[in-house]
């Protein structure tokens, strides 16, 4: 199968600091991708997608970018709080499929 | 957004019996549905892929007569773990594929909140 791994497993931040959460796909003709949320013992909880004839899309306190360039999809959350604790991982959807990435988990320091 | 309901949320069963898992899309019609298992730590592990009037593809190594999946209707796919042993014990999230405009693409997948499963 495709490959969407993500560069760092955890990750620690300070409330109120921005996290930035990294992904690589590996398929350059995904034309989809969504991040998703998954707090522990419960399931993924989307957050925001982008389509590959975008570059960047924004929500509340959330931003994704696609780089297809170097096949880079990243998370920015702004002000990160302690409720953002969890597990986020992307998805890539090539053809009819979709490809999930092993996770980062996030950890927000009070 | 569109939302996904499993039923039940927590399930502890004794080896050799039947479990059976509900999932509903509540505000949307589903032409697909996902059930994937996920043990602790690890990411998601998709088990088979059910579309609605029709049998599922099942993963590699799956066992489709021990997973047993029906989708028939656009909101509702079952799982039923038959004769469980306490190797089943995990947690099995289905997603379903739809949605709409109002959160994300039509072709976004919406996960339910899961179903943990304990096999004595």
């Amino acid at each position: 199968g495709e490959s969407v791994g993500l560069h760092l497993p955890t990750l620690s931040v300070q409330e109120g600091d921005n996290s930035i959460i990294n992904c690589a796909y590996s398929n350059s003709a995904s034309d989809y991708f969504i991040w998703y949320k998954q707090e522990s013992g419960k399931g993924p909880q989307f957050i925001i997608d982008i389509r590959s004839n975008m570059d960047k899309r924004q929500g509340q306190r959330v931003t994704v970018l696609l780089n297809k360039t170097v096949k880079h999809l990243s998370l920015q959350i702004a002000a990160t709080q302690p409720g953002d604790s969890a597990v986020y991982f992307c998805a890539e959807r090539t053809g009819n499929q979709f490809y999930f990435g092993t996770g980062t988990s996030l950890t927000v320091i009070p | 957004g569109a939302v996904v309901s499993q039923h039940p949320s927590r399930v502890i069963c004794k080896s050799g019996t039947s479990v059976k898992i509900e999932c509903r899309s509540l505000d949307f019609q589903a032409t697909t549905m996902f059930w994937y298992r996920q043990f602790p730590k690890q990411s998601l592990m998709l088990m088979a892929t059910s579309n609605e009037g029709s049998k599922a593809t099942y993963e590699q190594g799956v066992e489709k007569d021990k997973f047993l999946i029906n989708h028939a209707s656009l909101t509702l796919s079952t799982l039923t773990v038959t004769s469980a042993h306490p190797e089943d014990s995990s947690f099995y999230i289905c997603s379903a594929r739809g949605g709409g405009g109002r959160r994300g693409g039509l072709d976004t997948q919406y996960f339910g909140p899961g179903t943990r499963l304990t096999v004595l």
